[in-house]
């Protein structure tokens, strides 16, 4: 069985730049759910992606972006950087169904630093 | 907004001892399921144990055992028999406005001293 993997696990942008990252879920996983978790700080939802659509968003501004594809992989855009964007991006994927424990897979996160 | 509280910023315990981390929260939310998470350093978080919110029963998984008090909106995880490998970052999920959209405590540093 296939974990959650991210990429890139570092990456180091300046502000006002475009960030792509990505996700691949694990295998019988069909939601992905994207969390932002500053230095010291508790995992903050940006939003999930159930069936290729937005599927609950947190507090968070529309450049913040995401996608989910066919084999429920998922990408999370960040347009316009800010410093405060920096900080570790966890992807979680998870089961939705009639078997759902409501249990979250999480990958190791991408560390996003903005100069 | 909801709101989860881990009060003990940091904690310490000697190893074989035993040591509980508190949690409270303020969401009305009284389905679903209740969750506890441990970050190593190595970042990757992974489920410790898991509380059906409607079971009055408190879950136990091996040496982690939890104190549901639904009235008191309290979610308290107790560590027997500490480990090293336990030292880790601990973050608390209560039940949330959709399934799995959890909501995350400021986390509780657990170091184990040996």
């Amino acid at each position: 069985e296939t974990g959650v993997t991210q990429s890139p696990t570092h990456l180091i942008k300046t502000r006002g730049q475009q960030v792509t990252l990505r996700c691949s879920s694990q295998s019988g996983h069909n939601t992905v759910s994207w969390y932002q978790q500053a230095l010291g700080q508790g995992p903050q939802f940006i939003f999930q992606y159930y069936r290729e659509e937005e599927n609950g968003r947190g507090n968070f501004p529309p450049r913040f972006s995401g996608l989910q594809f066919p084999n429920y992989s998922s990408e999370l855009n960040v347009n316009a950087l800010e410093l405060d964007d920096s900080a570790l991006y966890l992807c979680a994927s998870s089961y939705t169904g009639l078997a759902n424990t409501g249990e979250l897979f999480f990958g190791e996160g991408s560390r996003l630093t903005v100069l | 907004a909801q709101t989860v509280t881990q009060s003990q910023p940091e904690m310490s315990v000697q190893e074989a001892e035993t040591v509980t981390l508190s949690c409270t929260y303020d969401t009305s939310e009284s389905d679903y399921y209740l969750f506890w998470y441990k970050q190593p350093p190595s970042r990757q978080m992974i489920l410790v144990i898991r509380q059906e919110a409607y079971k009055q029963q408190n879950a136990t998984e091996n040496r982690f055992s939890v104190n549901f008090q639904k009235a008191a909106k309290s979610f308290s995880l107790k560590i027997s028999d500490s480990q090293l490998g336990d030292a880790a970052m601990y973050f608390c999920a209560p039940p949330s406005k959709g399934a799995q959209k959890l909501v995350f405590g400021q986390g509780t540093r657990l170091t184990i001293n040996p």
